[in-house]
């Protein structure tokens, strides 16, 4: 099993709709987790991290699933500017060890 | 603020060359490190930094070298190119009390001929 796993998609979705991706981690002694965004040549930029508790910002919702293994991102009301591609990052050492291993990303393309 | 900077933007070299690609960055981060992207592959890590004078390795450091004489530069250098390190280069800090989360430099294309 890979480290951190993602489905590439892409997922084409209507303006408007809701979409989710989910990402699957292997180590469980896992520490933090952040989903990230990059666009077509770009720097990533953080989106938001997750948290234990789940949490949310405006139109995105991020929840951790230690049992399973799992982070998931929930886009509400998708918008054109929303197309970019999601990574999902996951730090396997914590603290200051530094080991943030990264998924390969799952590409969202929203539609007029 | 700057944040993160990269320099080149882009850079051509040919097969057996040597180089280094700058990172800066200005918010006191304890944490720097290199990674590279390649099509089909992900972000992996080059090399890390939690401090100055502190580096250590990460999953592909083969070919590459750092060092971190100051908390601002975060310098990688080529040793003698080949065509598999044509890549795209980030450089990305973090404060270690932010749990790690990361802020990237725009990037550096590389292309080894």
């Amino acid at each position: 099993r890979k480290e951190v796993e993602q489905d590439p998609g892409p997922f084409n979705v209507p303006e408007g709709a809701t979409v989710a991706f989910n990402c699957t981690y292997s180590n469980s002694a896992s520490q933090s987790f952040f989903w990230y965004r990059q666009d077509c040549r770009k720097e990533p930029k953080l989106l938001m991290s997750v948290y234990s508790s789940g949490n949310e910002d405006g139109r995105f919702t991020a929840q951790l699933n230690r049992a399973s293994q799992y982070i998931s991102l929930l886009i509400r009301d998708s918008k054109l500017s929303d197309s970019a591609t999601y990574l999902c990052v996951v730090n396997t050492r914590g603290g200051s060890q530094g080991n943030l291993i990264f998924g390969k990303g799952t590409k969202l393309s929203v539609k007029p | 603020n700057a944040g993160v900077t990269q320099t080149p933007k882009f850079q051509v070299l040919k097969t057996g060359q040597s180089m280094t690609l700058q990172c800066a960055q200005d918010m006191n981060h304890e944490y720097m490190s290199w990674y590279r992207q390649d099509p089909g592959m992900g972000l992996r890590l080059i090399h890390y930094s939690v401090g100055a004078g502190i580096t250590d390795q990460g999953e592909v450091p083969n070919g590459y070298n750092v060092s971190r004489s100051t908390t601002e530069d975060f310098p990688l250098r080529l040793l003698s190119a080949a065509p598999s390190q044509t890549s795209v280069y980030f450089c990305a800090s973090s404060s270690l009390a932010g749990g790690l989360e990361q802020y990237f430099g725009p990037g550096t294309r590389l292309t080894v001929l």
